[in-house]
């Protein structure tokens, strides 16, 4: 199983709601991240779990809240968020650079995306 | 820092061939590339570990110039398929992160019937 999973696909939510966006992987994938992505724009870092603990957060605003429960799962709960978050959410997940067969480089397995518009 | 994708956009006729160019400041340890389709996820289309290093997935091949700080990629015999936002994503040899792959603004390539 190659495949990253992420739900919902898409997802509207108002200034004051709380949401949360789902990723999975079943690849043994002991690194996971969460990306941003505008339109016409690259994917922009926010947040590395590397073996279930947080080891990256790009500055991002604590409306964000990153959360990895176990070796497969990553969450992304959301709340209080402004119009301007409105974006398309990846997850992604590699061997850990780490690891020793990693050689330090990371092919990133990306998901579908979540598409998020905020009210 | 970004490395800087050339060029923004490239539109060819089927069975055409392209060049798309990441250059970075910084001299990198790896040069990552993604083809990311309108509406869909990035995928992977390889990685360049070494400098002078050359890889091909079918029609596909890459080279990475170690001293230039540059990668190129390459498609021949271009089919619909290939059309796309191409990205670049870099590894600093010091420095960085081996997590984090800082990714180029991309290069839109559109192949015609």
């Amino acid at each position: 199983d190659t495949e990253v999973t992420q739900t919902p696909k898409h997802l509207v939510m108002g200034m004051t709601n709380k949401k949360s966006l789902k990723c999975e992987q079943h690849m043994g994938h002991r690194a996971m991240y969460w990306y941003k992505q505008k339109a016409k724009k690259p994917p922009e870092l926010m947040f590395v779990y590397s073996y279930e603990k947080l080891s990256i957060n790009e500055s991002v605003p604590s409306r964000f809240s990153p959360e990895c429960p176990n070796s497969s799962l990553l969450n992304l709960h959301l709340h209080a968020l402004q119009p301007e978050d409105s974006a398309l959410y990846l997850c992604a997940s590699s061997q850990d650079p780490r690891e020793s067969r990693a050689e330090r480089h990371n092919e990133q397995f990306f998901g579908p995306g979540t598409r998020l518009t905020v009210l | 820092q970004q490395p800087v994708q050339s060029p923004q956009a490239v539109i060819l006729r089927e069975g055409e061939d392209a060049v798309i160019n990441c250059s970075s400041s910084k001299a990198l340890y790896s040069v990552h590339w993604y083809r990311q389709k309108h509406g869909e996820a990035p995928v992977f289309l390889m990685i360049l570990l070494k400098g002078g290093e050359q890889k091909g997935h079918e029609k596909i091949s890459a080279s990475f110039n170690e001293k230039k700080q540059q990668s190129s990629l390459y498609l021949t015999a271009s089919q619909l398929s290939y059309s796309g936002t191409y990205f670049c994503g870099t590894v600093p040899l010091s420095g960085g992160s081996n997590y984090k792959l800082t990714f180029g603004k991309g290069t839109l390539l559109t192949v015609n019937p």
